[in-house]
């Protein structure tokens, strides 16, 4: 199993739509998750921690399943400027590696 | 007021050239990372240092050496290019005091082809 997997896309969603994605890890001792969001040529940006109870930002929603090993990100009333690739990250163990997925690309359609 | 810079933006270069890639952050963070992402997409940290020392040296060719001056610059070397050395690199910097909850700051990245 990878050690961070994500379904690589591309989602092509209607504007106003809700799109969901998730991100499964393999280390069951993995410390703390997040979701990174990166433009067309730009650097990653951190868009939200996703914390044990769960995580609400406005329109972006991140939940954390320890026992399953999956976090994952719902957008609602998704806009155009949504449009991005999804990078879920997890911190590992005590060396502190951060571990990046592959991302999901996301299409937003007017 | 740029937080995480990196110069140069674009490399373009020969195999078996040396380049050197610089990275600078004002945010006053004490660590600051080296990450490659290939044609793929995929993110991967090369190195990490926290106040000037190596904290994390992953699997890298030690044609990569990483050099840090002081702790609000981390720059990369990289001797002999090959032609998979094509990528973008990232610097990125973080607190490097707040545990495995730290917000990473990506600086623009560098665009390297080796022809």
């Amino acid at each position: 199993r990878k050690e961070v997997e994500q379904d690589p896309g591309p989602f092509n969603v209607p504007e106003g739509a809700t799109v969901a994605f998730n991100c499964t890890y393999s280390n069951s001792a993995s410390q703390s998750f997040f979701w990174y969001r990166q433009d067309c040529r730009k650097e990653p940006k951190l868009l939200m921690s996703v914390y044990s109870s769960g995580n609400e930002d406005g329109r972006f929603t991140a939940q954390l399943n320890r026992a399953s090993q999956y976090i994952s990100l719902l957008i609602r009333d998704s806009k155009l400027s949504d449009s991005a690739t999804y990078l879920c990250v997890v911190n590992g163990n005590r060396d502190d590696k951060i571990i990046f997925g592959k991302g999901t690309r996301l299409h937003i359609l007017p | 007021d740029t937080a995480v810079s990196q110069t140069p933006k674009y490399l373009v270069t020969q195999m078996g050239n040396d380049k050197s890639i610089k990275c600078e952050q004002n945010l006053g963070h004490d660590t600051m990372y080296w990450y490659k992402q290939d044609s793929k997409k995929f993110l991967k940290i090369m190195f990490s240092y926290n106040n000037k020392e190596l904290i994390i040296n992953e699997t890298v060719p030690n044609r990569f050496s990483p050099k840090s001056p002081d702790k609000a610059h981390l720059n990369l070397h990289i001797n002999s290019l090959e032609l998979g050395d094509s990528a973008v690199y990232f610097c990125a910097s973080s607190h490097g005091n707040r545990g495995p909850w730290e917000t990473q700051y990506f600086g623009p990245g560098t665009r390297l082809l080796v022809l």
